[in-house]
């Protein structure tokens, strides 16, 4: 079972602007902030986003991270058909002493 | 580059122990003052954070596999391992070694364990 929330499924059109988010807690993301990965089928996740919004090298800065309470949220500009994968966002509880993570978010660009 | 590769069986029969090893190149994990762990996906679901060993060769496990998970790091050679005791179908997925932490922006392949007889 996830730790964090997520919406199991985004449909947004090419070139348009999905923002995914990621519910938690006052024990994770709203203290600890959140971590962003893109997993495309058959491949490892890879790292978007970390402590809500640094982006390592590489990434585009379509991709943005922001946090508001308990949830982040991750969008996206400029959808590309490249886009199309599931996306995690996790983040460290303090609570629980364990490493949390969202069910996913599979993101469709129509 | 640093590049994590994962190795040990496929298969591992139901109440068995499920071996695997991590080896990095590219990073040291006794330098680099980060975590090196394991997460893992059982097919078609969501990741979940196995445990995790600190540069320092402190461990760290998720409370829920606590009582039957075993990291260790062997410094020497670069590696870090994984044991999970006791298996069952349950267990089954791609298991992965990264960096784990805040920062996990290093991950290995990943490797299909399936427990079966």
């Amino acid at each position: 079972q996830a730790g964090l929330t997520q919406p199991p499924s985004v449909s947004k059109g090419l070139r348009e602007t999905a923002t995914l988010t990621c519910t938690g807690n006052s024990y994770n993301v709203a203290s600890q902030g959140a971590t962003w990965l893109q997993q495309h089928q058959g491949h490892p996740p890879k790292l978007l986003s970390y402590r809500n919004n640094n982006r390592p090298s590489g990434i585009s800065e379509r991709f943005s991270a922001s946090r508001s309470g308990n949830t982040a949220s991750l969008t996206i500009t400029g959808l590309q058909p490249e886009d199309e994968a599931d996306y995690f966002c996790s983040a460290w509880d303090t609570s629980l002493s364990d490493q949390v993570f969202g069910g996913g978010t599979k993101l469709t660009v129509l | 580059q640093v590049q994590l590769h994962e190795s040990g069986p496929g298969l591992v029969k139901p109440s068995e122990t499920l071996s695997l090893t991590c080896t990095v190149s590219g990073a040291s994990i006794s330098r680099s003052s980060s975590y090196w762990g394991w997460i893992r996906q059982p097919p078609g679901k969501g990741l979940e954070w196995i445990g995790s060993v600190y540069s320092s060769g402190d461990t760290y496990y998720s409370p829920s596999l606590k009582s039957r998970v075993t990291v260790s790091a062997d410094m020497s050679k670069n590696q870090f391992s994984l044991e999970v005791h006791s298996v069952t179908a349950a267990d089954t997925a791609v298991y992965y070694c990264a960096k784990t932490g805040v920062e996990m922006d290093y991950w290995g392949q990943g490797t299909l364990v399936t427990v079966s007889s």
